[in-house]
């Protein structure tokens, strides 16, 4: 079966300081992979999305960056950290594009102090 | 690009009584609609789902339904129990129209009065 890991599960640091959060889905073959941000009271927004190794794509300007080295692991970065970045931090994966569920990780609690 | 409205942003009902989410979008050419539950501290999960050729589905004690004329679609619980307690999120998705993600509504708060 499929699973899904995102670590770590809460994270506290400093503004200005950088952000390495990582994601990996075991039991499944060229997933599509997503990072939405759950700020309080604004839902679920999406970050960035990977439709294979390399593959990229941004829906909303921001302090952030993606990167998938590998076919099952998607990063997500920021060189220095602001304020605004604090938030609840969510992977995800779908079997591809014409699929529909989305499957989530556990999350990320960070906090930018 | 696709905009997710989502009512109420919380909802109190008493046990055993019905609750209703409602959710508009704009994209005509969204085709799937999925309903995901967050417990607190937990990541959201799918409960019920609709694509835009059906305009009513119904799982137990949950239903969606569609009007694609009006682009809103709603969440019914009836018979609510105390488990019913969470943060309830409709979504919209332009199935075939690319790898991009699912355009989330703000989510609804509901609670469970015993």
């Amino acid at each position: 079966s499929q699973t899904i890991h995102q670590w770590p599960a809460t994270l506290v640091q400093p503004v200005g300081s950088p952000l390495s959060l990582e994601c990996t889905v075991e039991g499944t073959s060229n997933p599509n992979l997503y990072w939405y941000r759950q700020a309080a009271g604004r839902g679920l927004q999406l970050l960035f999305y990977s439709v294979g190794i390399g593959q990229i794509s941004s829906e909303v300007p921001q302090n952030l960056s993606a990167s998938r080295p590998q076919d099952r692991q998607f990063i997500l970065s920021s060189k220095k950290l602001l304020l605004s970045d604090s938030g609840f931090y969510l992977c995800a994966w779908s079997v591809d594009m014409l699929n529909t569920e989305a499957f989530f990780g556990q999350g990320t609690r960070l906090t930018v102090v | 690009g696709e905009n997710v409205e989502q009512h109420p942003s919380t909802l109190s009902v008493q046990e055993g009584d019905s609750a209703v989410i409602k959710c508009t979008y704009s994209d005509s050419a969204s085709n799937y609609f999925p309903w995901y539950k967050q417990e607190l501290g937990k990541r959201p999960q799918l409960i019920i789902d609709i694509r835009s050729n059906v305009g009513e589905k119904k799982d137990q004690r949950i239903a969606v339904t569609l009007n694609k004329t009006a682009k809103h679609f709603s969440l019914h619980i009836t018979e609510t129990q105390p488990e019913d307690s969470a943060v309830y999120f409709c979504a919209a998705k332009k199935v075939g129209g690319g790898a991009d993600g699912l355009t989330f509504g703000k989510g609804t708060h509901l609670i469970i009065q015993p």
